[in-house]
């Protein structure tokens, strides 16, 4: 099936560095989902995102979607070891199924 | 909060068996879906249902069945499990404001089953 393009796949940081990762599509998207998953758990919704242009925080997480409805992003400020996860992006269209991105893997070196 | 619960966290079973897998959410949403999930494959989906009674096929419905008798629970059931089908499983729930345009989609906690 359809899959968004999320990069990048992993990303080896240092605590207290910042975090970006973006999913893009060749579709428009009305909704953009963000969520994040342990080892054994299944993906918590993070942020969701309504409008085009909507920049949404939720504490040190702050999403954007973009003004062409085929664009994401997440940001994660000052990281902590509790970040690490999966990140995944998720497009919805009206009635039609979530469409997902591959997956950020996040990886913090204390 | 919304939730989504699943019955049971992780289960082994044998080949052949008959596998139920049940999901509940109690925010009366009338989506709920069936997703695996496999290293490699991302989350695929297995069936979705938008109201009782109502089925549809997702993208990989072989080898499995659900049931929607009432609007918070939606079962997925396996007929006769096979090694193949040890995976991760996922239930999600969906809600739609059409009003505000608001629509966003919550996962339950998952199931872990081996297929031995």
């Amino acid at each position: 099936g359809q899959q968004l393009n999320q990069s990048p796949q992993s990303m080896f940081i240092q605590e207290g560095e910042d975090v970006s990762m973006n999913c893009t599509s060749s579709s428009i998207f009305n909704t953009w989902l963000w969520y994040k998953q342990e080892p054994g758990e299944g993906p918590v919704l993070l942020i969701a995102l309504y409008k085009a242009g909507e920049l949404t925080s939720n504490g040190r997480l702050t999403a954007q979607f973009g003004i062409t409805r085929k664009d994401s992003f997440l940001n994660i400020s000052a990281s902590i070891p509790s970040d690490v996860g999966i990140y995944f992006c998720a497009g919805l269209r009206g009635a039609q199924k979530l469409v997902f991105g591959q997956g950020t893997r996040l990886t913090i070196n204390p | 909060d919304v939730k989504v619960t699943q019955s049971s966290r992780y289960l082994v079973k044998r080949t052949g068996e008959k596998v139920f897998l049940e999901c509940v959410q109690d925010m009366d949403h009338e989506n709920m879906f069936w997703y695996r999930q496999d290293p490699g494959l991302g989350l695929r989906l297995i069936y979705f249902s938008y109201d009782v009674k109502m089925k549809e096929k997702g993208d990989i419905p072989e080898g499995y069945s659900v049931s929607r008798e009432k609007k918070e629970r939606f079962s997925l059931i396996l007929e006769s499990a096979s090694t193949n089908q040890t995976s991760m499983y996922l239930c999600a729930s969906r809600y739609t404001i059409y009003r505000t345009s608001t629509d966003t989609q919550y996962f339950g906690p998952g199931t872990r089953l081996t297929v031995l």
